[in-house]
């Protein structure tokens, strides 16, 4: 099955600076790759997305690349604020139902 | 507001006595799932519904059940609970056939004593 490895597992960064979190996956079939935050208490909520046929995707401070060659994708958060303090899960899939999920990065953005 | 609504919030249950978590959905989304999710951890695919289709993960504990009586709830039913199953159970539901975006409710956090 598909296996997601997520690093680092927990980061500080001060408030304005950037915040990067990468992850790897080893089916080389997946082609959605979701990024998740979950606020203490609540379920994840989704912050972005991409499939496999695109390298780059961005969103306002937040953006994700992916490189399938190498099999890894990366979030990218600029100018944090410490509303961005939160765990975030990357994920994959291929063309089912189910999704795999890294296994979290805590972010803590200070003020 | 809610598109994802799960009940309860919190749930205390006594060691093998069964028990019965609920989602409903306001989406009409086709497919739903029901994760697992224990502290600091990613969270576990238990199993998922495609409409009325059944999809167990391999390593999911017979402990577990599920019902989906229509398209807008789904159970999850945990016949003896353990207290290795204290966790966050996660409710998400997303549509269409292949992988999307899913949604999450706000999860019933178990307690097992």
């Amino acid at each position: 099955g598909e296996n997601v490895e997520q690093h680092p597992s927990t980061l500080s960064v001060q408030e304005g600076d950037s915040a990067v979190i990468k992850c790897t996956y080893s089916d080389s079939a997946s082609n959605y790759f979701p990024w998740y935050k979950q606020e203490l208490g609540k379920g994840p909520q989704l912050i972005i997305d991409i499939r496999s046929n695109v390298g780059e995707k961005k969103d306002q401070r937040i953006a994700v690349t992916l490189n399938k060659t190498a099999k890894h994708f990366s979030l990218h958060i600029t100018e944090t604020q410490p509303e961005d303090s939160a765990v975030y899960f990357c994920a994959c899939s291929g063309g089912y139902q189910k999704v795999t999920f890294g296994t979290g990065t805590k972010l803590q953005v200070i003020p | 507001d809610a598109m994802v609504i799960q009940n309860p919030r919190y749930q205390v249950t006594q060691f093998g006595k069964p028990v019965t978590l609920s989602c409903s959905q306001t989406l009409n989304h086709n497919v739903m799932y029901w994760y697992q999710q224990k502290s600091s951890q990613a969270p576990k695919l238990l199993f998922h519904y495609y409409d009325k289709d059944f999809n167990n993960e391999a390593d999911t504990p017979d402990n577990f059940q599920s019902r989906r009586p229509n398209t807008s709830f789904c159970f999850l039913d945990i016949r003896s609970p353990g207290l290795g199953d204290a966790a966050m159970y996660l409710c998400a539901t997303s549509f269409g056939q292949g992988p999307t975006e899913a949604f999450f409710g706000q999860g019933t956090r178990l307690t097992v004593v």
